[in-house]
């Protein structure tokens, strides 16, 4: 198994442009999750899809914020008109729905920062 | 919302010396989880746990799922230099979103 890739593994942009990441996950992992860590703190919980279906999205996604999974393989997230504050790490996982272990594993990240 | 509570924040030993974080819950999880952080990297799985009660064990680390479902500890043996990083634990409820902790550092002295 190839793990979890997300791509750009950093992006710095300034405010109020538009930014784009994706995350590949596991091959055959139906669940993909999208979480943002912000410096000396755990992961937060953004949203998740299982298939292409977003099933879930916390209140910390605003509405500058988006996600999509189309093929129910890769996901993009989009952050709109940025703002300093989101400035983080965005992580994504992905997991086999179904299994008895649904453990997520963890992609690298994307360090975002906006000047 | 669901918070949990990771100790201590930071720890500083020399090699050699054994490790214990513990995280507790306000809420049940049915699943455990005990994640490690490299600077820049995403988190890495060490120890999956999913009955209250059980005890686990990877090589030199032991994590044990509270019998109340609502803590877990992780204990680390015979430390090395290698094990520097960020712990956390997280909580899980079937199939959702996982709830981290804040981390402990862990830094080895040589």
């Amino acid at each position: 198994d190839t793990g979890v890739s997300q791509d750009p593994r950093h992006k710095i942009t300034k405010r109020g442009q538009n930014v784009t990441f994706r995350c590949d996950p596991i091959s055959e992992h139906n669940r993909l999750y999208w979480y943002r860590q912000t410096l000396g703190q755990g992961p937060e919980f953004l949203t998740y899809f299982q298939n292409e279906a977003q099933l879930e999205k916390s209140r910390l996604l605003s509405d500058r914020f988006s996600a999509e999974r189309p093929k129910g393989s890769f996901s993009t997230l989009e952050i709109q008109r940025t703002e300093q504050g989101d400035s983080a790490m965005y992580l994504c996982a992905s997991t086999r729905q179904g299994k008895s272990t649904d453990t997520q594993y963890f992609g690298p990240g994307t360090r975002l920062t906006v000047l | 919302g669901q918070q949990l509570n990771q100790s201590p924040q930071s720890m500083f030993i020399q090699e050699g010396e054994d490790v214990s974080m513990n995280c507790t819950s306000s809420s049940i999880f049915n699943t455990w989880l005990w994640y490690k952080q490299d600077p820049g990297e995403g988190p890495v799985l060490l120890i999956a746990l999913y009955k209250a009660g059980e005890l686990t064990s990877n090589g030199r680390l032991t994590a044990q799922f509270g019998i109340t479902r609502k803590d877990s500890f992780l204990n680390i043996s015979a430390s090395i230099p290698s094990d520097v990083g960020i712990y956390f634990c997280a909580g899980q409820t079937s199939g959702s979103r996982l709830t981290f902790g804040e981390g402990t550092q862990l830094t080895v002295n040589p």
